[in-house]
């Protein structure tokens, strides 16, 4: 039973560039959330989708967008990075996020640094 | 006042000793509470859910006190490996969607 996996673990990248993180969710699960998280913060949520489709939103700016695929796996992508966007960034996967409240499963994040 | 509010900490317990962490939230039309353990560096993972009754796994007590908007976490008998940051998650339906509110954690250092 796979758990939720996230790519790549760690990544570098400079400010004004552009990044896309990626998630495939726990066998069985249909929704992904993302969240951000700085170093002694709790997790800050950005977004979340289920049947291909942003359902909700953080405060969070357009430069952060987000996709989901037939197959329920999704993608975070940051345009434009700025330093302040260096953080744990973590997916989280759950069933039926519309009206479940089955609590959420996170994968190992991905931890991303700008220089 | 935040949505989920949370002593920040750090708790320094020694070992067998026994700690209780509250986290107080706003909303009363708040549905369901969770909490999630953090160790450092690595992905929140869900220690527990917490319902209205109380419940219990093994050295973990949870408690919801809905009339007064908290829950608590009780660890008792402390392990060295009990170290780490609990986050405190409240869900509330919000529309057609579930709202998921995240405490900023409690540090808990359980010391040899």
């Amino acid at each position: 039973d796979a758990g939720v996996t996230q790519s790549p673990t760690h990544l570098i990248k400079t400010r004004g560039q552009q990044v896309t993180l990626r998630c495939s969710p726990k066998s069985g699960h249909d929704t992904v959330s993302w969240y951000q998280q700085a170093l002694g913060q709790g997790p800050q949520f950005i977004f979340q989708y289920y049947e291909e489709e942003e359902r909700q939103r953080g405060n969070f700016p357009d430069r952060f967008s987000g996709h989901q695929f037939p197959n329920y796996s999704s993608e975070l992508n940051v345009n434009a990075l700025l330093l302040g966007d260096s953080a744990l960034y973590l997916c989280a996967s759950s069933l039926a996020g519309g009206y479940s409240n089955q609590p959420q499963h996170f994968g190992d994040g991905t931890r991303l640094s700008i220089l | 006042r935040k949505e989920v509010e949370q002593d920040p900490g750090p708790f320094n317990v020694p070992e067998g000793a026994t700690v209780a962490f509250n986290c107080t939230y706003s909303n009363s039309a708040s549905q369901s509470f969770f909490w999630y353990r953090q160790d450092c560096r690595k992905e929140p993972k869900l220690l527990m859910s917490v319902y209205s009754s109380g419940n219990e796994d093994g050295r973990f007590t949870a408690q919801l006190n809905r009339a007064s908007q908290y829950i608590s976490l009780l660890i008792r008998d402390s392990k060295l490996s009990d170290s780490a940051t609990y986050l405190c998650v409240v869900s509330l339906n919000a529309g057609n969607n579930r709202k998921l509110i995240w405490g900023l954690g409690t540090s808990l250092a359980v010391n040899p």
